[in-house]
């Protein structure tokens, strides 16, 4: 069975500070993909990054990076200079690909940032 | 830039009635998820559809839900009857293929209360 852990409810940080989400996972398969969602409070669930298993560089995406420690099963998402706008929750991935087609996500139970002026 | 459309946005029911989301893919996506989301909590997947056919629904509560997708494209989840329990978003989204890497595509969910 796969599990991911997100250990902060909540974080509260000064714009235009860099911030780190952190996240472990648990999981027996080989393949897989890690990712990170950020949900506003109108709901939807907003794709920010992706890292797969076998991925030798740390995913970046404009002001997201990913910061994927194998050997650890962490996968802890930093956000460069925040803005007021990220604030929202935040959930960590995971997707097996251990094959049989189900392929459905495993989320954490999220963290819950607020960027304050 | 498509989307995944679901509806209602909104639905508040008593408990004991019959209940149902809509949820229709972007054109030409194979694989459609319905998620659960309790509030406060990740979404955790119910079902999942590869064109009409399950591929999974080992979360789903069969006494009282149901998730069809007749023709491939739209589906359809249904709650029968409703429990306080099941208030929560449910969330739908979909993805072009069953395998390696892809971008998942959600709906903005419905939000259920049931009184």
């Amino acid at each position: 069975a796969q599990k991911i852990t997100q250990t902060q409810p909540g974080m509260f940080v000064q714009e235009k500070e860099a911030v780190t989400l952190d996240c472990t996972y648990d999981t027996s398969d080989q393949s897989y993909g890690l990712f990170w969602y950020k949900q506003p409070s109108s709901g939807e669930m907003i794709f920010l990054i992706y890292q797969g298993s076998y991925d030798e560089q740390n995913a970046t995406e404009g002001r997201y990076s990913l910061n994927f420690q194998k050997a650890r099963k962490s996968a802890n998402l930093v956000i460069s200079a925040s803005q007021l706008g990220d604030s929202a929750m935040y959930f960590c991935a995971m997707r097996s690909f251990s094959g049989g087609g189900a392929d459905g996500l495993t989320f954490g139970k999220g963290t819950h940032l607020i960027i304050q002026p | 830039e498509a989307e995944v459309a679901q509806s209602p946005r909104y639905k508040i029911t008593e408990k004991s009635q019959a209940v149902a989301f809509w949820c229709d893919p972007i054109s030409g996506h194979a694989t459609l998820y319905w998620y659960r989301q309790i509030l406060g909590q990740g979404p955790e997947l119910l079902v999942q559809f590869q064109d009409e056919s399950v591929v999974d629904d080992s979360q789903l509560p069969k006494d009282r839900f149901s998730a069809e997708r007749l023709k491939g494209v739209d589906s359809t989840l249904k709650i029968q009857p409703a429990e306080l329990g099941d208030s929560a978003m449910y969330l739908c989204a979909s993805s072009p293929v069953a395998t390696g890497f892809y971008g998942y595509t959600f709906g903005s969910g419905t939000r259920l209360t049931v009184v």
